[in-house]
């Protein structure tokens, strides 16, 4: 079983539409938990962190279920340039070491 | 401008040769990062620093060296022992190893290395 899972797609939506992510994650001690954002060829950016009680910033909602140890990601109201792929990352520390997991990422298509 | 700055944006190894992909950061970050991308997959770590002086081996270590001896750079060795190089190449840092609560690594635009 992979570490971090994500649905790779791609989900094809309208303009308008709102559109559900989730992620799945197999270890427990799993601290932290993340959505990033990639575009085409460029780099991950940081879309928002992920709070147990869930989280909201504008269109964009996360939430976490520690005992199914799944996150989701919420996007309202699409938009063209909601197009990109959404990478679920997951942060474990053990010891010294702090570790990032990133799932495969999810890839949306926002059409006209 | 802050920021991670990763240098060349697309490099050409031939057959049997090292290559060096550099990474500097001015956010004054603990940790510093390099991660594989391949096509279709998720990120891999390649290795990590958590302060200068000091760096660890991640996931696929294999092939690749590093070293840290100033906080600011991070630089990534490809060498002839990498015998499937091609990938695009991300650099990230993070503030501070110590704090979960500072756990967002920040990313630099990548290197694309392909092989001739």
């Amino acid at each position: 079983r992979k570490e971090v899972e994500q649905d790779p797609g791609p989900f094809n939506v309208p303009e308008g539409a709102t559109v559900a992510f989730n992620c799945t994650y197999s270890n427990s001690a799993s601290q932290s938990f993340f959505w990033y954002r990639q575009d085409c060829r460029k780099e991950p950016k940081l879309l928002m962190s992920v709070y147990s009680s869930g989280n909201e910033d504008g269109r964009f909602t996360a939430q976490l279920n520690r005992a199914s140890q799944y996150i989701s990601l919420l996007i309202r109201d699409s938009k063209l340039s909601d197009s990109a792929t959404y990478l679920c990352v997951v942060n474990e520390v053990t010891g010294t070491a702090s570790k990032l997991t990133f799932g495969t990422g999810t890839r949306l298509q926002v059409t006209l | 401008d802050g920021g991670i700055t990763q240098s060349p944006k697309y490099l050409f190894r031939k057959e049997g040769q090292n290559v060096t992909l550099s990474c500097e950061q001015n956010l004054n970050h603990d940790a510093m990062y390099w991660y594989r991308q391949d096509p279709g997959q998720g990120l891999r770590l390649i290795y990590y620093s958590q302060i200068v002086n000091d760096f660890q081996k991640g996931d696929i270590a294999e092939g690749y060296s590093v070293s840290r001896e100033k906080k600011e750079s991070f630089p990534l060795t490809v060498t002839s022992a990498q015998k499937n190089p091609t990938a695009f190449y991300l650099c990230a840092s993070k503030s501070s190893w110590r704090d979960p609560a500072k756990n967002i690594q920040y990313f630099g635009a990548g290197t694309r290395l392909s092989v001739l």
